[in-house]
């Protein structure tokens, strides 16, 4: 079966424009996650799913971001606009729900905004 | 609130060495899973292994090997012979389960990196 996959792998922009980063999580599983990874801050937990509806977004920066899952097999996340703290490695990662809960991590978009 | 920490932010050493990267965790829960997980210099989260707070079998899958001891609130990973392959950033990640009222994340260390050096 095919790991969790997110696109695009890289993404350049400028400050202010609008970035949408892309996930499939692997099939069957009902947990969705999306993570940060920066240097200052480690691995966070921005915001997660289960069934496709969003549980717990706490850990979302600010109102510049949002998510969406419209199906079981799609999740977006999006930074309107971007600013140069935004600058990343986002990971989805997906789960089933039993006792164990191993998240399994899509491969991270870079994202660099200048 | 659960904690994890990783007190090793960098471990160096050379081809055929054994290494051990240390984790202690703080929960009061008495349900919660440990992982450990790789991160190689492309970048992709690996997992590793999982444990359960149930089961303090330590656990052995070929050059890597796992100590869990709740008295301690450690759960360690050794690489045995280690190759330059190995070098990577080593994460270990504490989650609560379903059992907790809490979000079900993954709490992550700071990482280990471990460089191999042939």
């Amino acid at each position: 079966d095919a790991g969790v996959i997110q696109s695009p792998r890289h993404e350049v922009t400028e400050m202010g424009q609008e970035v949408t980063l892309r996930c499939k999580p692997i099939s069957g599983h009902d947990y969705l996650f999306w993570y940060r990874q920066t240097m200052m801050r480690g691995l966070e937990l921005l915001i997660y799913f289960n069934n496709n509806v969003p549980i717990d977004d706490s850990g979302m920066p600010e109102d510049r971001f949002s998510a969406k899952m419209p199906n079981a097999s799609f999740s977006t996340l999006k930074i309107q606009p971007s600013e140069p703290r935004d600058s990343a490695v986002y990971f989805c990662a997906s789960s089933f729900f039993a006792g164990e809960e191993t998240q399994y991590f899509g491969p991270g978009t870079r994202l660099l905004v200048l | 609130a659960q904690k994890v920490t990783q007190a090793q932010t960098e471990i160096s050493v050379v081809e055929k060495e054994d290494v051990t990267l240390d984790c202690v965790y703080e929960t009061r829960d008495t349900t919660y899973y440990l992982f450990w997980y790789k991160q190689p210099p492309s970048g992709e989260l690996v997992f590793l292994i999982r444990r359960n707070s149930f089961d303090e079998q330590n656990e052995i899958s070929g050059r890597y090997s796992w100590n869990f001891q709740k008295s301690t609130s450690s759960f360690n990973f050794t690489i045995t012979a280690s190759q330059v392959v190995d070098s990577a950033v080593y994460f270990c990640a504490l989650n609560l389960g379903f059992s907790s009222g809490s979000a079900r994340q993954l709490t992550f260390g700071s990482g280990t990196q471990l460089t191999v050096l042939p």
